[in-house]
């Protein structure tokens, strides 16, 4: 049974652009959770989704970031018009509707 | 608004002794506890967990401490071993399925 799967590891943009960010649960997980830790901090949470519903987006910022988990296919953050300001870890959990969540190994957007 | 805290930044041990990182929390609608253990570059990778309903919860050389009445839970290591060096999150939920909310982190290094 394979880990929750991120990809890209590694992600460059230039400011402006778009960074798509991708997250493959666990296999039976139909829970999903993206957190952001910027450099020297915590994981802050980012939203909550279930399959084709956002749970609780309370970390979210109001612009610019939305995230979705659809029927088929992984789970995407997506941020627009990245800014310097963006570049941080992303990571993403699953869970299979208990409490333990289990991570990803994380994409590193760095914005240039 | 930080509702979970981990107030030290980083813990030096020697190995061959007990490791004791310590979480705080505000909110009194927690009722799920989990650690965390990450390494450099890695997902956080899930540890140990303690319910509301029980003050300890031991596996192997790991033991979780919740005290309710301080809002205050610990992680004991015995003995700690040189691959324990890591950055231990703890984290707390509302419930299941709920988002987990973690505190800053902190940086635990085992001497020789």
């Amino acid at each position: 049974n394979a880990g929750v799967m991120q990809n890209p590891r590694h992600l460059v943009r230039r400011r402006g652009q778009e960074a798509r960010l991708r997250c493959s649960p666990m296999k039976g997980h139909s829970h999903v959770y993206w957190y952001r830790q910027l450099p020297e901090e915590g994981l802050k949470f980012m939203v909550y989704l279930q399959k084709e519903n956002i749970i609780d987006e309370s970390g979210m910022p109001k612009e610019r970031f939305s995230a979705e988990f659809p029927k088929e296919g992984p789970s995407i953050l997506r941020i627009q018009q990245v800014v310097r300001g963006d570049s941080a870890a992303y990571f993403c959990a699953s869970s299979p509707s208990s409490t333990e969540a289990f991570f990803g190994q994380g994409t590193r957007l760095t914005v240039v | 608004d930080q509702q979970v805290k981990q107030n030290s930044p980083s813990l030096s041990v020697q190995e061959g002794r007990i490791s004791i990182l310590n979480c705080d929390y505000t909110n009194s609608m927690f009722d799920y506890f989990l650690w965390y253990k990450k390494y450099p570059a890695e997902g956080p990778t899930f540890l140990i967990s303690i319910s509301s309903i029980k003050d300890k919860n031991e596996d192997g050389r790991f033991t979780v401490f919740l005290n309710k009445s301080a809002k205050h839970l610990s992680l004991h290591i015995v003995p700690s071993q040189p691959g324990d060096s890591a950055v231990y999150f703890c984290a707390a939920s509302a419930g299941m399925g709920q988002k987990l909310v973690f505190g800053q982190g902190t940086r635990l290094t085992i001497n020789p």
